[in-house]
């Protein structure tokens, strides 16, 4: 089974700030890794994803995450964000063995203020 | 670009009421999944299905069930409507497994259970 753990419920910050939304999760099996956005009053959008290979990607918006094995973790960071960016940011894994049930965190409120 | 559609934005219904909420993609995913977004509990997976008339349960599919008569179309019922089902419910879409693939969600029904 797997667990996501969005260490922050809630991240205010100010505009041109950087930023870092954490995220820890737990597998028995290796996983993709994802990052959505929900900004308000709609559905979800991915913001960027790991499958394999270089540990940092980078996304939409500017945004990037870096994947760490060794402390399970994938951190996405901005180095100067948008009133915009306000949003809400979801971590979420999903096996890579074929299985398709993706596992979302609680969820982060990015709160950027001028 | 895909497009995951939800019939309605905005439902209020009584206590004891049968509900559908209706979901359709546009882009031939044998995937389709339906979650509630609860504050504080981010996404749970109600139930999914990953072929016509194929169906499986997710982590709370106590209360809901579920029609897949077209590949395209992906229906949520809450069979007798109760004011623990108020909440936001989000489809989601994706192709086959294992492929890597995020999900496109719909922008999602507010239900309010009166």
């Amino acid at each position: 089974a797997q667990s996501v753990t969005q260490l922050d419920s809630q991240v205010p910050v100010f505009e041109e700030a950087p930023v870092e939304l954490r995220c820890n999760y737990s597998s028995s099996v290796s996983v993709y890794l994802f990052w959505y956005v929900q900004y308000p009053n709609q559905g979800l959008q991915l913001l960027l994803k790991y499958l394999s290979g270089s540990t940092l990607v980078k996304g939409i918006n500017g945004f990037e995450a870096e994947f760490n094995k060794s402390q399970t973790s994938f951190h996405l960071r901005k180095p100067s964000v948008h009133i915009s960016d306000t949003a809400e940011y979801f971590c979420a894994v999903r096996p890579n063995t074929g299985g398709f049930k993706t596992i979302f965190g609680a969820g982060t409120r990015l709160f950027v203020k001028a | 670009d895909v497009k995951v559609t939800q019939s309605s934005r905005y439902l209020v219904k009584r206590t004891g009421e049968k509900v559908f909420l209706e979901c359709v993609q546009d882009m031939d995913h044998e995937n389709m999944f339906w979650y509630r977004q609860d504050p504080g509990l981010g996404l749970r997976l109600i139930y999914f299905s990953y072929d016509v008339k194929m169906k499986e349960k997710g982590d709370i599919p106590e209360g809901y069930s579920v029609s897949r008569e077209k590949k395209e179309r992906f229906s949520l019922i809450l069979e007798s409507a109760s004011t623990n089902q108020t909440s936001m419910y989000l489809c989601a879409s994706s192709p086959a497994t294992g492929t890597g693939y995020g999900y496109t969600f719909g922008s999602g029904t507010r239900l309010t259970v009166v």
